[in-house]
């Protein structure tokens, strides 16, 4: 099945170590999103890509990088993560831009 | 600023009774979007409805818009246990960003 993949599913990391997040998609869409989600809260979008197109969102802090090698992948990078950036991450896509989305399960961050 | 505001931010029925879920928004869109999220996981896509459209049909789920007054409603008739869940809507703007604006969510619990 077409499907939005985020590895890995929970991640540990240590205060100030650099960590990365992974998302593929079988789906061949042309945008992909990453989101920052904290508990009870909405969905917040840290950047997109349109195909090679990097948007990134004005308040999405510098410690937040992101890689699109190809159609497929996309990667979220936290060079130095606080205690603050614990939180759950999210990954979607979409055929074009504004239009249905398609989340993959989240990978859960946390920070000790 | 938060586009969508969502109202009640938590709502409990019984099973098998309906649930409404209002959304407001603040500037012209293209499309607005209902999505669910069950705990600690990805979002999943209910309904799309364009700017054009005043309401919209999908098994159990209405979804009404009203451009005039900047507001959307969710009603999910003969509710069951499965549909506990959070659920956001969330809107394209008409500038045409490629992306979305999640609104606060409603934590809708069905009592069996």
């Amino acid at each position: 099945d077409a499907m939005v993949i985020q590895n890995p599913r929970y991640q540990v990391t240590q205060f100030g170590k650099p960590v990365t997040l992974s998302c593929s998609q079988t789906l061949n869409h042309n945008v992909m999103y990453w989101y920052q989600q904290k508990s009870s809260q909405a969905p917040k979008l840290l950047f997109h890509y349109y195909d090679k197109d990097f948007n990134n969102e004005a308040d999405t802090p510098d410690n937040f990088q992101s890689r699109r090698p190809n159609t497929s992948f996309c990667f979220l990078d936290i060079r130095s993560p606080g205690l603050g950036d614990a939180a759950m991450y999210l990954c979607a896509t979409s055929r074009f831009g504004g239009e249905e989305q398609y989340f993959g399960p989240g990978t859960r961050l946390t920070v000790t | 600023s938060q586009q969508g505001e969502e109202d009640p931010q938590a709502l409990s029925i019984q099973e098998g009774e309906n649930a409404t879920m209002n959304c407001s928004y603040k500037t012209s869109i293209n499309n607005l979007q209902w999505y669910r999220q069950n705990s600690g996981r990805g979002l999943v896509h209910l309904i799309l409805i364009r700017s054009n459209e005043r309401e919209k049909h999908s098994g159990r789920l209405r979804v009404t818009l009203d451009t005039s007054k900047k507001s959307s409603s969710l009603l999910i008739t003969a509710s069951r246990a499965a549909d506990t869940a959070s659920y956001f809507c969330a809107t394209e703007s008409d500038f045409g960003n490629e992306k979305l604006t999640f609104g606060t969510g409603t934590r809708l619990t069905i009592i069996p």
